[in-house]
């Protein structure tokens, strides 16, 4: 099962930020935090992934709270074409081979 | 572009027919994924090689399916006696071990099992 919970669903008007919660209370020490993206008929799409520090690239920046429990997604400036199913997903451990388990996910549109 | 590739886009088969689907992962990845997602789910593991060796197989993957990695290189998923349930997207995914392992995923492959 996901480790992770998300609201099914989210609209955003385009040019605003969109943010998107995620729930991990079970998340262990060395388990990372990654978020996909799929747009429809498409394959997953990597986002980011942080492990504590919240972290920023070219799409989006990740925020996670200081006790690990939950992270926010945040696209800054939404745009027609980020209306997707956003994946939270929490990965790692020693044991892990690194397969990543996906939940339902949060579908986002953006709408104009 | 050196993503990950997946062969055929779309494939459309009767039942009872046998289906054969081929990934080629990013240029010097060693880890490499096979999902299914069906209409309205979540992507779900199916299996997993570090190099030619398949360490993890999931409880989804019944004896009519086999997958190799022959040389570490590209990998193929075998569908035996396809079957309606069958009907879903194939996604292939790949890794490195070194840095960040993230998986970077293919376009699928679309099975429709009439």
């Amino acid at each position: 099962d996901a480790k992770t919970t998300q609201p099914p669903s989210m609209d955003c008007a385009e040019g605003r930020a969109a943010n998107l919660p995620c729930n991990h209370s079970t998340i262990s020490g060395n388990e990372y935090v990654y978020w996909y993206r799929q747009i429809h008929s498409q394959g997953p799409q990597y986002i980011i992934h942080g492990l504590k520090n919240n972290e920023t690239n070219e799409m989006a920046s990740l925020i996670i709270t200081e006790d690990r429990k939950s992270s926010t997604l945040i696209l800054p400036h939404a745009t027609l074409r980020d209306t997707a199913v956003y994946y939270c997903i929490v990965r790692g451990g020693s044991s892990n081979t690194g397969k990543l388990i996906f939940g339902q996910g949060t579908t986002l549109q953006v709408k104009p | 572009d050196t993503g990950v590739s997946q062969n055929p886009r779309h494939k459309i088969t009767k039942r009872g027919q046998n289906v054969t689907f081929r990934c080629d992962p990013i240029s010097e990845h060693n880890r490499l994924y096979w999902y299914r997602q069906t209409l309205g789910q979540g992507p779900e593991f199916l299996t997993y090689f570090q190099n030619e060796a398949q360490l993890e197989k999931s409880r989804l993957l019944s004896d009519r399916f086999s997958a190799e990695r022959p040389k570490g290189s590209f990998s193929t998923l075998e569908i035996q006696r396809t079957e309606q349930g069958d009907s879903a997207m194939y996604l292939c995914a790949s890794s490195t071990e070194r840095g960040t392992d993230t998986q970077y995923f293919g376009p699928g492959t679309r099975l429709t099992v009439l």
